[in-house]
């Protein structure tokens, strides 16, 4: 089955770039879907489609995919960004959605 | 406003059955996919089952529930459900239904808890 590599843990200084990488098999030759989740809350989708960002998410997020690895970007990081982050693709070989083992995001 | 609203979770025994109902509104429900998606507690998010929009198109299910759980839909009450028999301690988390099916999931619910214990 398909397997998406998150870092556990990545930490950041408030109004610096948080990178989060999502690692997979050629996962470039996929869609990635990146959601934020707050403690208490229900998952939010911040990204689309590798790099789509949903109407209301702040242009602060980003992302890109290229080879095997997928990449969510936080821009000028504030004290709210502070969340679980996870990668999710669709595995078409198995017909199955795959999520990440998900990032905590620490904003120092 | 788009509202996704679960209900039936509770504590149930090894071995026991419990459904769960997800009631949809604020959107054409019959237009959308639709996905159950569970967390076990302090863990991460596992997708469990994906569902087409009239249910013949496609019925997906994660290996680990298999055999075991069976989602559906009732498109003239705005329902999706997921019938989970056979439970074992390793299916208990708070479970999602979420807008999207074969589409990123742009819509939560807020997650019904379910506890398998003896």
């Amino acid at each position: 089955s398909y397997v998406l590599a998150q870092p556990p843990s990545v930490s950041v200084a408030p109004g610096k770039t948080a990178m989060i990488t999502c690692g997979g098999n050629n996962i470039g030759g996929k869609s990635v879907h990146w959601y934020q989740q707050k403690p208490g809350q229900a998952p939010v989708l911040v990204i689309s489609y590798d790099s789509d960002r949903p109407s209301g998410i702040p242009e602060r997020f980003s992302g890109s995919n290229s080879g095997n690895t997928a990449t969510l970007t936080i821009s000028r990081v504030e004290a709210g960004d502070e969340a679980d982050y996870y990668c999710q693709v669709w595995d078409s070989s198995s017909d199955h959605w795959v999520f990440g083992g998900g990032t905590k995001l620490t904003v120092l | 406003e788009v509202q996704l609203v679960e209900s039936g979770g509770g504590r149930v025994k090894p071995g026991g059955s419990l459904r769960l109902s997800c009631a949809a509104s604020g959107f054409t429900f019959s237009d959308y996919g639709m996905n159950w998606v569970r967390q076990t507690p302090g863990k991460g998010l596992e997708w469990v089952s994906s569902i087409s929009t009239s249910s013949s198109n496609y019925i997906y299910y994660a290996d680990s529930v298999k055999g075991r759980f069976t989602i559906s839909r009732d498109n003239s009450k705005n329902s999706l459900y997921l019938q989970m028999n056979s439970l074992r301690a390793e299916d208990t988390a708070v479970y999602y239904c979420a807008v999207g099916g074969g589409d990123p999931s742009n819509y939560w619910g807020r997650g019904t808890l379910v506890t398998v214990s003896s």
